[in-house]
């Protein structure tokens, strides 16, 4: 059974610093691993895809990386700003495509 | 191994038609969600539902109309189909919220709206 953590549960940083959030995975049969924010009472926007084959995916200020060998995907953000904050979630897509997993999430909270 | 079921898989219709693409589980899931992905694209969470009678948008701003009436259905409609609105259509259910666990998919279905 696929099982996804991540790590931190929450964070708080000031305005400006470049961060990492952490996810891993036990399972490496994947098809994709997904990068998704949560903002309060919203649903789910999609921010980074990256394909099994794939090292690593650059959307703006945010680097995702991926190492499915090891189950482990990071997220960076550079230059963080409060609009920023928010929960962000990873999810992996099993090869058979049926299973979508979803981490717990990482609360972010950028302080101005 | 999941029971979740969709239909039809498959769907080629003109513009101006409307449809309705079905989505049924017999896991009694309260949970259940719609989402639009375009080949090799992201999944995008277009609809969701956490109960009978109850139902959000999602991220993506879509068109089509959802309805929550019985646990196990989750149908999603569009009243006027367009050429804009061909890609594959996800269902999903879970036993838990949107942040954590796991989502059971069904197997999509594929739109092309001529």
């Amino acid at each position: 059974k696929q099982e996804v953590t991540q790590i931190p549960a929450a964070l708080s940083v000031p305005e400006g610093e470049n961060l990492v959030l952490n996810c891993s995975f036990t399972d490496s049969a994947i098809y994709n691993l997904q990068w998704f924010r949560q903002d309060p009472g919203k649903g789910l926007t999609s921010l980074l895809l990256i394909q099994s084959s794939q090292r690593e995916q650059t959307s703006g200020r945010l680097n995702a990386s991926l190492d499915k060998s090891s189950g482990r995907s990071t997220l960076y953000i550079a230059a963080s700003q409060p609009g920023d904050s928010a929960t962000y979630l990873c999810a992996v897509l099993e090869t058979s495509g049926s299973r979508l997993t979803f981490g717990e999430g990482t609360q972010l909270t950028v302080n101005p | 191994e999941a029971d979740i079921y969709q239909t039809p898989r498959y769907l080629v219709i003109g513009t101006g038609k409307k449809i309705t693409l079905e989505c049924s589980q017999t896991m009694g899931h309260d949970k259940m969600y719609w989402y639009q992905q375009d080949p090799g694209m992201e999944l995008h969470l277009i609809h969701y539902s956490y109960g009978v009678n109850s139902t959000e948008k999602g991220d993506l701003s879509s068109e089509s109309t959802v309805s929550r009436i019985r646990t196990e259905h989750f149908p999603l409609t569009l009243e006027s189909a367009r050429p804009s609105h061909t890609s594959q259509y996800l269902c999903a259910s879970s036993d838990r919220t949107v942040l954590q666990g796991t989502q059971y998919f069904g197997p999509g279905t594929r739109l092309l709206v001529l």
